[in-house]
């Protein structure tokens, strides 16, 4: 149990519509990032958000966009769904960006048919 | 980030110890050593970390060559609950994103 809860676990969604995926980091943990996962793959960066301020991007088209919040929370955004972005998507919260302890949320599980 | 070279796949006895290899000729004075494992169907794990001497924790022992060119992960006594992919990351110490960079990692798998 790593304290960080994502939803939903599962989503379905057709090519062009947008989605949003939510998750909760642990209380206290200013730092957020967001990872993707294809089948059989390592997670790749999305991005990460530090005190509600994008403030590193990995190589990810601007229709993947997020927010985080005051209370912990965050959202990734995905707008324009193509079949390509069906994957795992994992968010990570830490106490900052320095050296620590990332935990991983079980991720969102997003199907684009 | 500097890139790892981990082997695609291990097996282990249970109640064996485990050593996982992984290369990084190419890591710089400021990158640590992150392992994370990733269970099936569970996000990643943070198990250990490092930066140049050897580090244990109650999890696993992280056993840095001298020359910081390889690393090796000690689980002491493999159970049936180790068996996951193992990542090897390199993470640079330093103002900027808290950026892991996984590869492929390493599927152990646990024999009964």
């Amino acid at each position: 149990e790593t304290g960080v809860t994502q939803s939903p676990t599962h989503l379905i969604k057709t090519r062009g519509q947008q989605v949003t995926l939510r998750c909760s980091s642990q209380s206290g943990h200013n730092t957020v990032s967001w990872y993707q996962q294809a089948l059989g793959q390592g997670p790749q960066f999305i991005f990460q958000y530090y005190r509600e301020e994008e403030n590193g991007r990995g190589n990810f088209p601007p229709r993947f966009s997020g927010l985080q919040f005051p209370n912990y929370s965050s959202e990734l955004n995905v707008n324009a769904l193509e079949l390509d972005d069906s994957a795992l998507y994992l968010c990570a919260s830490s106490l900052s960006w320095e050296n620590t302890e990332a935990f991983f949320g079980q991720g969102t599980r997003l199907t684009v048919v | 980030d500097a890139k790892t070279t981990q082997p695609n796949s291990m097996e282990s006895n249970e109640e064996e110890p485990v050593h996982l290899p992984c290369n990084h000729s190419t890591i710089s004075g400021t990158d640590y050593i992150h392992w994370y494992r990733q269970l099936p169907s569970q996000g990643p794990e943070y198990v250990i970390h490092g930066l140049t001497s050897n580090v244990n924790n109650r999890m696993a022992s992280l056993a840095i060559a001298e020359d910081r060119k390889s690393s090796t992960l000690i689980l002491h006594r493999a159970t049936l609950r180790d068996a996951a992919v193992y990542y090897c990351i390199l993470k640079r110490s330093g103002a900027g994103s808290y950026q892991l960079t996984f590869g492929k990692g390493t599927k152990l798998s646990v024999i009964p």
